[in-house]
């Protein structure tokens, strides 16, 4: 089926660590984004890609790097992992910068020990 | 401070009953969407509405945008069990760089049998 798969859909990471989360979609969508949600505070946005070779920042940018390795794929960088990074992480995409129509992938639940 | 403030946070109503949701905001949106999500897996588009004091229907499903357009209500006629999920306001906030998401932090919406 068409869509955004995003893998693993787990992962334990210990304080430290680095790890990349990736995202790939196809449905030739021009924009990507990367969310994380947490208990309480909906979700936020972290960065986004609004064509490919551009990405900028989100709301909570913080210890995250992100490469939008071509118009398929977005991948999300967590270079030395804290446990405040513990969340579950949400790719999505849409086929424009006007920001509608976003499909999300099932996300990535990530505990930082 | 969420810009995008949701009531009721939380809702359990009984099978057959009526209940609305409210997405408020002093920003003014492009458009606003509505999103349903299930554990374990990503939001899902359920409506955009764009125009200010525009309706649209999804079944038993009401969606309203605000003369205003910093403001949203979403109803439910009826309520049945698999209505049940967590239901997701957000806004689209425009810039030079592309626009994006803001959401807000959901309603749970529990209907029981």
């Amino acid at each position: 089926n068409a869509g955004v798969t995003q893998t693993p859909k787990f992962q334990v990471l210990k304080t430290g660590q680095s790890m990349t989360l990736q995202c790939a979609q196809d449905m030739n969508h021009n924009s990507m984004y990367w969310y994380r949600q947490d208990p309480g505070m909906g979700l936020r946005l972290i960065y986004y890609s609004a064509s490919e070779g551009t990405t900028d920042k989100g709301e909570v940018p913080n210890g995250y790097n992100v490469s939008r390795l071509n118009k398929r794929e977005f991948s999300l960088r967590l270079e030395s992992a804290a446990p405040s990074q513990t969340s579950v992480y949400f790719c999505a995409s849409s086929p424009d910068r006007r920001g509608r129509g976003y499909t999300f992938g099932s996300g990535t639940r990530l505990t930082v020990v | 401070t969420q810009l995008l403030e949701q009531s009721p946070q939380f809702l359990s109503i009984q099978e057959g009953e009526n209940l609305t949701v409210y997405c408020n905001s002093s920003s003014v949106f492009s458009s606003l969407q509505w999103y349903r999500q299930e554990p374990g897996e990503g939001p899902v588009l359920l409506v955009t509405v764009v125009t200010g004091g525009e309706v649209k229907k999804l079944k038993r499903l009401t969606f309203q945008f605000g003369d205003a357009r910093k403001d949203s209500s979403l109803h439910i006629t009826a309520a049945q069990p698999g209505d049940t999920g967590l239901y997701l306001c957000a806004g689209v906030l425009g810039s030079t760089s592309g626009s994006r998401l803001t959401f807000g932090e959901g309603t749970q919406l529990t209907v029981n049998p």
